[in-house]
């Protein structure tokens, strides 16, 4: 089955840029999304189809997608952006793999 | 507003079941797909199928395919996902996740299930 991979942590100070990695074979073929996980929280989407933002997500997060990898890039790092990370795909048999996520700290 | 809100926490003893319900409201339901995805403590989410709730064609992960029974009602706009021959490693939180072309927007607010 297809698997993701993901930096378990990425630690980074406030107003500074962090970027979260998800790894596929041709992962660039498919469509990424990505959702944000506070603790003792339902996960929220922050980004769809590689780059997409949903409405109330800050325009300081985006995505791309190319080749093997798949980047959020969360620009000028807050407080509240501390959490869990974790990238979706759909595989081509209709199944749905999440990687195993990213635990972001801000410093 | 949309909203998926799930039934409550459940203790099972291993070799059980456990049916975990979740309600959609804010929606027409029948013209979306709910999935199921479990995250066991401090672990990832893992996904474990989902339910056309229009035509009722369903999807099961390999791992799950002999033990989960995803159903759904749609006079009451409620989907099901029943869980049987419990075992420890079943512990996690279990939520419903309404699909929006190939990405789940709305989430339930998870079930946890202690076995």
């Amino acid at each position: 089955s297809y698997v993701l991979t993901q930096p378990p942590s990425v630690s980074v100070a406030p107003g500074r840029t962090a970027r979260i990695t998800c790894g596929g074979n041709n992962l660039g073929s498919k469509h990424v999304h990505w959702y944000q996980q506070k603790p003792g929280q339902a996960p929220v989407v922050v980004m769809y189809y590689d780059s997409d933002r949903p409405s109330g997500i800050p325009e300081r997060l985006s995505g791309s997608n190319s080749g093997n990898t798949a980047t959020l890039t969360i620009s000028r790092v807050e407080a509240g952006d501390e959490a869990d990370y974790y990238c979706q795909v759909s595989d081509s048999s209709s199944d749905v793999v999440f990687g195993g996520g990213t635990k972001l700290t801000v410093l | 507003q949309v909203q998926l809100v799930q039934s409550g926490a459940e203790v099972k003893k291993p070799g059980a079941s456990v049916k975990v319900s979740c309600k959609a409201s804010g929606y027409t339901f029948n013209t979306y797909t709910i999935h199921w995805v479990r995250q066991a403590p401090g672990q990832r989410l893992e996904w474990m199928g989902w339910i056309n709730a229009g035509e009722g064609n369903k999807k099961y992960s390999q791992k799950f395919q002999d033990r989960l029974i995803i159903t759904r009602d749609t006079s009451t706009n409620t989907a099901y996902m029943e869980l049987r021959s419990l075992r420890s490693e079943d512990t996690a939180v279990y939520y419903c996740a309404r699909e929006v072309t190939l990405y789940f927007d709305r989430w339930g607010q998870g079930t946890l299930i202690t076995v």
